[in-house]
């Protein structure tokens, strides 16, 4: 049983460019939440999707949106990047529209110059 | 709003000997905490979780938590160090009764083991 998956491992991006993230939910999970964590931070909430719409949505500026699929798949998309936005992305999976306990992906390392 | 305070972001212990992290959380309602865990390069691996079950948490590679309410505390501790329990360890609270479905993490705390 394949656990969260996402792509790519690592990127790097100039100042200014867009970056789409992406991420495979576990199989029988249907909810699927973004997180940042900088480095030598925890990880902060960006957003959660849930039936293809965005549920809830933390702290994050407008540059970061997000799109989830009939499969359940989700993307993350950052416009205009700084050089504040490099981090380690996670991307976490749960079942049901109810809250469960999230199971992490391997992350996505963006490093922007 | 939740929020998660993890007291000392660098801990040390010897091989075998009691491994102490703490975490103090704040929240309006009461609270789903959880302790996950995190090697270098890694996502975050689920340790264990309470969600107003028993107050005595048992998770995975002999940790375990106990919710204290009084204290507002969810500590999280092993009896023995193992090497391989050199990670970050993080808490985190969500507050599924006031519709909140993130999960609000600490800041993280290192743990060295020593030979």
């Amino acid at each position: 049983d394949a656990g969260v998956t996402q792509s790519p491992t690592h990127l790097i991006k100039t100042r200014g460019q867009q970056v789409t993230l992406r991420c495979s939910p576990k199989s029988g999970h249907d909810t699927v939440s973004w997180y940042q964590q900088a480095l030598g931070q925890g990880p902060q909430f960006i957003f959660q999707y849930y039936e293809e719409e965005e549920r809830q949505r933390g702290n994050f500026p407008d540059r970061f949106s997000g799109h989830q699929f009939p499969n359940y798949s989700s993307e993350l998309n950052v416009n205009a990047l700084l050089l504040g936005d490099s981090a380690l992305y996670l991307c976490a999976s749960s079942p049901g529209q109810g809250f469960r306990e999230q199971y992490f992906g391997p992350g996505t390392r963006l490093t922007v110059t | 709003a939740q929020s998660v305070t993890q007291l000392g972001s660098h801990v040390s212990v010897s091989e075998g000997a009691l491994v102490l992290l703490r975490c103090n959380y704040s929240s309006s309602v009461p609270p789903y905490l959880f302790w996950y865990v995190q090697y270098p390069n890694q996502g975050l691996q689920l340790l264990l979780k309470y969600t107003s079950a028993a107050t005595l948490v048992k998770g995975i590679n002999g940790f375990e938590a106990e919710f204290k309410k009084s204290e507002t505390s969810f500590h999280l501790t092993k009896p023995s160090a193992h090497m391989s329990d050199a990670a970050e360890y993080f808490c985190a609270v969500s507050d599924p009764g006031a519709g909140s479905y993130q999960l609000t993490f600490g800041k993280g705390t290192k743990l060295s083991v020593i030979p």
